[in-house]
């Protein structure tokens, strides 16, 4: 059964930079793309960006860029979000998700929670 | 970017009658080859989205009969036939069809 174990949460401070990761175990890591999403409590799901596992292609928000790099790891068959110069707005949820094919995201992470304080 | 708009934002609903969410894009989600990218997802307190309906009206496998989605173009609704108290959450409404993705603001359904 396909599953997504994210890191656990971080506390950092404004300015420093947080790393995610997300491990992928009971399906073919290279087959399916990873997206992150990220959720304010209250708030919709924002996307961030989507990574082509097999290639390592990326493609981010423009919201983020500049700030956003996902990368991943096929023998640990981890992906990793990694979000710079963090700002208090960037306190959220953050959600690695698999993306099956034709759109969906049928497979998500059970979140991680950044939480960006002084 | 695409935007998602979704109503009622509120949805108090006795059990066993049925619920209706709409969702509007602003733009057209039915691609040339006639499959329309738009993604059902339910949020239940304190979990991950989890993925109802794509396609716009293909139920995720293990989704109850139920749940069903319609529509076309930049129209769309979600139904369920006999709501459970198991379906209370946030109902969101997602276009896969171009990057950035973009969520609706969500429908909260509760238990009258």
């Amino acid at each position: 059964q396909a599953q997504l174990v994210q890191s656990e949460s971080e506390m950092k401070k404004p300015g420093a930079s947080v790393k995610i990761s997300c491990k992928a175990s009971g399906y073919s890591f290279t087959t399916h793309a990873i997206h992150w999403v990220r959720q304010v409590p209250g708030q919709r799901p924002e996307w961030m960006g989507w990574l082509d596992v097999r290639t390592g292609d990326t493609k981010y928000s423009d919201n983020l860029q500049g700030r956003v790099s996902i990368t991943r790891n096929t023998s640990a068959t981890t992906a990793y979000l990694d979000l710079s110069s963090l700002r208090l707005e960037d306190t959220a949820v953050y959600f690695c998700a698999r993306h099956w094919g034709m759109g969906r995201l049928d497979n998500w992470g059970q979140g991680t929670l950044v939480t960006v304080s002084s | 970017d695409i935007v998602m708009t979704q109503s009622p934002l509120s949805l108090p609903v006795t059990p066993g009658e049925p619920a209706s969410i709409s969702c509007r894009s602003s733009q057209s989600l039915q691609r040339s080859d006639g499959y329309k990218f738009l993604d059902w997802y339910l949020q239940k307190a304190g979990q991950s989205p989890q993925l109802l309906i794509y396609l716009g009206s293909t139920r995720a496998p293990g989704v109850p009969d139920r749940f069903s989605g319609s529509g076309s173009g930049t129209d769309f609704t979600l139904n369920i036939t006999r709501v459970e108290a198991e379906d209370v959450g946030v109902y969101y409404c997602m276009q896969p069809l171009q990057t950035p993705y973009t969520f609706g603001q969500g429908t909260k359904l509760e238990i009258k």
